[in-house]
């Protein structure tokens, strides 16, 4: 097991709510990463924070933000939920200059 | 744009044959090429990666290949057993940093 946690491991919303995922980096690292994973596909990037600063971003609207706080955990915010929202979300740590990436356990958001 | 393509998507072996799951990535700057499987309901969990200065990989039934001309790399699992059914994942690093880029997945089942 890795030593990343997400929080909450599922969560069911109405269109148009907003949600706030959070995420609880391993030990040691600086760095991290937000993907979406549809049903049957593969992750796919949102964004990247690392020392508090976004570090890059997929092409996600911006209603997907995030933070980053001094102990590097993380919370991704989605705003204005639409149906196609609904995926496992997953967050990944890193140390910066590295590129080893761990995986938590994920949230399964359901928008309905 | 950045791409990443994976085959076969599902694949059929008997247990104690060998599996091979092909990946062929579109951003020549890649260095970092990761392999993930992930279990039904399961976190994705890294199982072996390959940077841009190494052709060659191998941990104990598992190795990986890159070919770096062609783009190209390949997951190889020797000696197949049931516990390794699962969807594989390979990913490539995006412009140096952390950014992972997914292929769409192959579902390896073994059969006993």
């Amino acid at each position: 097991e890795t030593g990343v946690t997400q929080s909450p491991t599922h969560l069911i919303k109405t269109r148009g709510q907003q949600v706030t995922l959070r995420c609880s980096s391993q030990s040691g690292h600086n760095t991290v990463s937000w993907y979406q994973q549809a049903l049957g596909q593969g992750p796919q990037f949102i964004f990247q924070y690392y020392r508090e600063e976004e570090n890059g971003r997929g092409n996600f609207p911006p209603r997907f933000s995030g933070l980053q706080f001094p102990n590097y955990s993380s919370e991704l915010n989605v705003n204005a939920l639409e149906l196609d929202d609904s995926a496992l979300y997953l967050c990944a740590s890193s140390l910066g200059g590295t590129t080893e990436a761990f995986f938590g356990q994920g949230t399964r958001l359901t928008v309905v | 744009g950045e791409n990443v393509e994976q085959h076969p998507s599902t694949l059929s072996v008997q247990e104690g044959d060998s599996a091979v799951i092909k990946c062929t990535y579109s951003d020549s700057a890649s260095n970092y090429f990761p392999w993930y499987k992930q279990e039904l309901g399961k976190r994705p969990q890294l199982i072996i990666d390959i940077r841009s200065n190494v052709g060659e990989k191998k941990d104990q039934r598992i190795a990986v290949t890159l070919n770096k001309t062609a783009k190209h790399f390949s997951l190889h699992i020797t000696e197949t057993q049931p516990e390794d059914s699962a969807v594989y994942f390979c990913a490539a690093s995006i412009r140096g940093f952390q950014k992972l880029v997914f292929g769409t997945g192959t579902r390896l089942l073994v059969s006993p």
